[in-house]
């Protein structure tokens, strides 16, 4: 399967605490992104990181992309109980028509 | 949600019926996509769409059917020969294929 794996699954955290997830995949990419979702909601774009970048950031988000090792990662700083989510890592396969894949999630919660 | 409605929000159906859900868009938004989400899981695409009058098989297309005939609509079908078809559907479309998506709001189909 070309699907990213996420870790760790399930994450709390005290409310002010950072919060860091982690996503490898398999095969070289175009781009990777990140996506929450709330409970029973769609799910919200996040953050882009194309394959010639290595870091972005996007408020208290911060996407890290590593090529060599095939990982992205995302960090929450200064969480709040907002940031109660899940958290979906993405990529775009080279050559793979423009689907993307999804991992299965890191599901976050913060506790005030 | 972005410009993308689906409908309804909560379905459902009697086993042996087919059944199809509704997903609009007003982004003018050249592709399109249908997923499938179950509990604790991440999306699982179904069919793709990246431009009108043509669509492409996902990883999961067996027992679903779609058609693009508008730019702004794709409806999915779910059909009797789907198996196990009580999941939450999400909708979702983007500028061009690979790039960042757009979710709708997601519909929660099931059967009995």
């Amino acid at each position: 399967s070309q699907q990213g794996e996420e870790d760790p699954q399930a994450l709390s955290i005290q409310e002010g605490e950072n919060a860091t997830m982690n996503c490898s995949y398999k095969t070289s990419i175009n781009n990777l992104q990140w996506y929450r979702q709330n409970s029973g909601r769609g799910l919200v774009h996040l953050i882009l990181i194309r394959s010639n970048e290595r870091e972005k950031h996007s408020g208290r988000l911060r996407v890290t992309l590593d090529t060599s090792k095939k990982s992205s990662s995302l960090l929450i700083t200064a969480s709040r109980a907002a940031d109660t989510a899940s958290y979906f890592c993405a990529t775009d396969y080279s050559g793979n028509t423009g689907k993307l894949i999804f991992g299965q999630g890191t599901t976050l919660q913060v506790k005030p | 949600d972005g410009g993308i409605t689906q409908s309804p929000k909560y379905l459902f159906r009697k086993e042996g019926q087919n059944v199809t859900l509704s997903c609009e868009q007003n982004l003018n938004h050249d592709a399109m996509y249908w997923y499938r989400q179950d509990p604790g899981q991440g999306l699982r695409l179904i069919y793709y769409s990246q431009i009108v009058n043509d669509f492409q098989k996902g990883d999961i297309a067996e027992g679903y059917s779609v058609s693009r005939e508008k730019k702004e609509s794709f409806p999915l079908t779910v059909t009797s020969a789907q198996k196990n078809p009580t999941a939450f559907y999400l909708c979702a479309s983007s500028i061009t294929a690979g790039g960042e998506q757009y979710f709708g709001p997601g519909t929660r189909l099931t059967v009995t």
